[in-house]
């Protein structure tokens, strides 16, 4: 049981918009610690998609766009493409917990 | 360009003992924050622990489930992070991924490509 929750699955068709959420609570996200999430392309590493909440790394599509509210956070992805098949993962602080981060429990984006 | 490769995987038998190497490149290591992050096969990921730089004091965190018996340490003039484990167990099987700390923020900025471990009699 993962402390942040996502939907297991999601699909879109090309071209579509397609959300994903990650809901935490008063000892996380609700806190006010950011939430990053992570592309995990099939056999391969994870990759930083989303940090500090919004913010893109160099290199990261503007298809791709994250927020937060309250004690949930979201991802876009915009205009999808077959490419954008993956896992996807959020990824916070938990003051409750003596670690470096808690993840959620991922998200399979399946393009039909 | 940031490299991190991981080496030091296999099949080791419960009770066993591995070291894992990650050789980092492309940023400037000593001042950096590192952690490792698994995954076991189909699953989920799964912070392991980190260690600060050593400006920062050089202490190492670890999740509950490896505490007491992981042990992560750098060697800042090869560039190189490690994971001592012992006492594995079968629960421990996992890709194992060295990772580079913005602790600023809190995010895993850079990633190697994986290392696999399976505890198996």
């Amino acid at each position: 049981q993962s402390v942040l929750t996502q939907p297991p699955s999601v699909s879109g068709a090309p071209g579509q918009r397609v959300t994903i959420s990650c809901t935490g609570s008063s000892s996380n996200i609700g806190a006010g610690y950011d939430v990053h999430w992570y592309q995990q392309l099939p056999g391969t590493a994870p990759k930083l998609l989303i940090y500090g909440n919004s913010n893109r790394p160099s290199g990261v599509p503007d298809r791709f766009s994250g927020s937060k509210s309250g004690t949930s956070a979201s991802l876009a992805i915009t205009g999808l493409q077959a490419e954008d098949e993956a896992d996807y993962y959020c990824q916070s602080y938990d003051s409750s917990l003596n670690s470096g981060g808690v993840f959620g429990g991922g998200t399979k984006l399946t393009v039909l | 360009e940031v490299q991190l490769v991981e080496s030091g995987g296999g099949l080791v038998k419960p009770g066993g003992s591995l070291r894992l190497s990650c050789a980092a490149s492309g940023f400037t290591f000593f001042n950096t924050w590192m952690s490792w992050v698994r995954q076991a096969p189909g699953k989920g990921l799964e912070w392991v622990g980190r260690i600060k730089s050593y400006s920062d004091g050089g202490t190492s965190d670890y999740a509950a489930p490896v505490k007491g018996r992981f042990t992560i340490s750098r060697d800042d003039s090869e560039n190189t992070l490690y994971l001592q484990m012992n006492s594995l167990k079968t629960e421990d099987t996992a890709v194992y991924y060295c990772t580079s700390y913005d602790f600023w923020s809190g995010f895993y900025q850079d990633w190697g490509q994986g290392v696999l471990v399976t505890v198996s009699s």
